[in-house]
């Protein structure tokens, strides 16, 4: 079965320092993988998504991420971090088989935002 | 154009009642998945629905756990006689009528079940 991992549990960065969340995962062929993140007491927000093509993919909130099937890894980036962005973060990858859109998660990083 | 919604937000039980929970999908959605959260996890999926329909439920407890769709109203997560156990944040997601592998799943804000 489909596993993700996110090695980190929680990560304190600077507003306006770099931001590197990792995110690896198992499985077979090319994954569908998605980046989401929770406001504290709110749903999910899909942050981007890689399904094929190029590897370097942007997203919302001047998030990116890259896919590098070497290393089984889907790290999400951001260049500068804003107090705003302090919440969890979760790395999804379809399961497969199933014929529709099974989410797996892993356990998620909390980002906290030091001034 | 609202999100997905759910309600309650919060909901109190106490051991061995029965928990009801809505999810009224975005407008024009007609998939409906449900996840649950418990403290210090990532989601982990439920039930997997179309109108009238229980597509997949392999994420769902065997017991006292059931969901529905019906062609009119919203989504329904039922838990009877819950445990302790049940206490976590239970989150429904929609997508448009394609249901593919690379639809985006629109999350609601969740409700958040405790029980005493």
């Amino acid at each position: 079965a489909q596993s993700v991992t996110q090695p980190d549990i929680h990560i304190t960065v600077s507003e306006g320092a770099s931001l590197e969340l990792r995110c690896n995962y198992s499985y077979g062929a090319t994954p569908y993988l998605f980046w989401y993140v929770q406001s504290p007491g709110q749903g999910l927000q899909l942050l981007l998504k890689y399904f094929s093509g190029d590897t370097l993919v942007q997203g919302i909130k001047g998030f990116e991420a890259e896919f590098k099937r070497s290393q089984s890894s889907f790290n999400l980036r951001k260049p500068s971090v804003h107090w705003s962005d302090a919440a969890e973060y979760f790395c999804a990858v379809v399961e497969a088989g199933t014929g529709f859109q099974k989410l797996v998660f892993g356990t998620g990083t909390r980002l906290l935002v030091s001034p | 154009n609202a999100g997905v919604m759910q309600n309650p937000r919060h909901l109190v039980r106490r051991r061995g009642q029965e928990a009801r929970l809505r999810c009224s999908p975005m407008k024009g959605h007609s998939h409906v998945y449900w996840y649950r959260q418990l403290p210090e996890e990532g989601l982990k999926f439920m039930v997997y629905l179309q109108k009238e329909n229980i597509i997949d439920e392999s994420g769902m407890p065997k017991e006292r756990f059931s969901a529905e769709f019906p062609k009119e109203g919203p989504s329904i997560l039922r838990i009877q006689q819950v445990v302790r156990g049940d206490s976590a944040a239970y989150f429904c997601a929609s997508s448009p009528s394609a249901g593919g592998l690379g639809d985006t799943q629109y999350f609601g804000p969740g409700t958040r079940l405790t029980v005493l």
